[in-house]
């Protein structure tokens, strides 16, 4: 695709629940972002990959999320037993290599009832 | 702890006016200052960005002014449109090399542009 494509758009889940996040990025891009982004806020770091590698995870805010990069293209965000705490907006970004500009994709609204 | 800064909340101009959005950044290992527009429903999309060794830089209507003494940089949109109505995030990262993966943003502005 032309751009990076989150799905889904919009997410639904009950408190407790496990979801997942889908990101495609751009074909050829070799580094790939997770952001959330709160009502009101900018967006915030959550995990950068080089690769299939996990290259700085220091924005995860605990052990129940997780993401992987398997082949090194697309990308899955995992969030475990959901709280209502975690609905925002999930973007992802990629970008051709490490510290060149990254592009955004629409995100995904997650919505914990 | 708040790394970067950005006011106002909130901004109307008219059309045909100047907007300007300012940020205070605290980490002097910052070294690289984006721009993002974002449009409801879209993520953000990279505007203009500046590094600390030019004081200005102008790309069309958008001009990035450096203070990196005062550790402020500000966002200036000349000839405001309508279609300029969105909300801006000011943003820095660190490292050399190109190592400015981690973005910290700002809380954001949204601006309004009347027509």
């Amino acid at each position: 695709g032309a751009g990076v494509s989150q799905t889904p758009s919009n997410k639904v889940t009950e408190k407790g629940k496990y979801v997942e996040l889908r990101c495609d990025p751009i074909s050829g891009h070799t580094a790939l972002y997770w952001y959330r982004q709160s009502l009101g806020q900018g967006p915030e770091f959550l995990i950068y990959f080089q690769g299939t590698g996990a290259a700085d995870d220091s924005g995860l805010p605990n052990d129940r999320f997780f993401a992987v990069r398997p082949e090194g293209s697309v990308s899955t965000l995992k969030i475990q037993r959901t709280e209502r705490g975690d609905s925002a907006v999930y973007l992802c970004a990629s970008s051709v290599r490490q510290g060149i500009e990254a592009f955004f994709g629409q995100g995904t609204r997650l919505t914990v009832v | 702890q708040q790394q970067v800064k950005q006011s106002p909340q909130s901004l109307i101009v008219q059309k045909g006016g100047i907007s300007i959005i300012n940020c205070a950044y605290e980490n002097t290992a910052f070294d690289y200052f984006p721009w993002y527009q974002q449009f409801p429903g879209k993520g953000p999309a990279l505007l203009i960005a500046i590094r600390p060794d030019v004081s200005e830089k102008k790309e069309g209507r958008f001009t990035i002014s450096f203070n990196k003494s005062a550790k402020q940089f500000s966002l200036h949109i000349m000839d405001s449109q309508p279609g300029d109505s969105a909300t801006y995030f000011c943003a820095a990262s660190k490292g050399s090399g190109g190592s400015n993966y981690k973005l910290t943003f700002g809380k954001g502005t949204l601006l309004t542009v009347n027509p």
